[in-house]
């Protein structure tokens, strides 16, 4: 069965620095989705992608962050100056856009700032 | 504003036994889909269910069965003979004209 892959699966970088994570959809997917999960936490929605430009996003998706679909293949996540509280365990999604339901979780990209 | 209430944060049984997690969820709107979601301790989210609100059938897969229920909004999700790879955390999900609202998650201990 397709799956929705991320990399790296754990990513420690430096306060203050950039950090991209990356992930391939499935490759007849149209809806694209960011979320994250703060260790013990919920998981929570940061935002959404749909024909090469943001759909939706939450008021955790500050002008930190980024979102790109840089070739056919790829949908990335950018933190521009990573802070303390930016570490989690990211998650991508994908949907066939019958309506905002993701239903295709990645594994995951644990980020930890130190 | 959509909503997601699991009131059971945690929960331990004895392999076996069977156990009911309980989601209740508020929204306005008149289609939504209701998910079920497995978070085993490796951290992967695992899709497990998803119903719109316009099917209220009880579904049945092995030994996991989900109670909707339109008129008390709840979307309960029962573990049959519980085993001790069920132990992870649920969680409960909402999706209506809005993106996935997650509940806070159950974590589930299956005891040997």
């Amino acid at each position: 069965e397709p799956e929705v892959t991320q990399t790296p699966s754990h990513q420690v970088t430096q306060m203050g620095q950039e950090v991209i994570l990356r992930c391939v959809p499935i490759s007849n997917h149209l809806y694209f989705y960011w979320y994250r999960q703060i260790l013990g936490q919920k998981v929570e929605f940061l935002v959404s992608f749909y024909n090469n430009e943001i759909s939706e996003k939450s008021e955790i998706f500050d002008d930190q962050f980024s979102v790109e679909r840089p070739d056919g293949s790829n949908f990335t996540l950018k933190i521009r100056s990573t802070k303390l509280e930016d570490s989690a365990m990211y998650f991508c999604a994908s949907d066939t856009g019958t309506g905002h339901q993701p239903q295709h979780f990645g594994d995951g990209t644990r980020l930890s700032i130190l | 504003a959509q909503k997601v209430t699991q009131a059971q944060t945690e929960i331990s049984v004895v392999e076996k036994e069977d156990v009911t997690l309980d989601c209740v969820y508020e929204t306005r709107d008149t289609t939504y889909y209701l998910f079920w979601y497995k978070q085993p301790p490796s951290g992967e989210l695992v899709f497990l269910i998803r119903r719109n609100s316009f099917d209220e059938q009880n579904e049945i897969s092995g030994r996991y069965s989900w109670n909707f229920q339109k008129s008390t909004s709840s979307f309960n999700f029962t573990i049959t003979a519980s085993q001790v790879v069920d132990s992870a955390v649920y969680f409960c999900a909402l999706s209506g004209n809005t993106p996935l609202v997650f509940g806070k998650g159950t974590r589930l201990s299956v005891i040997a």
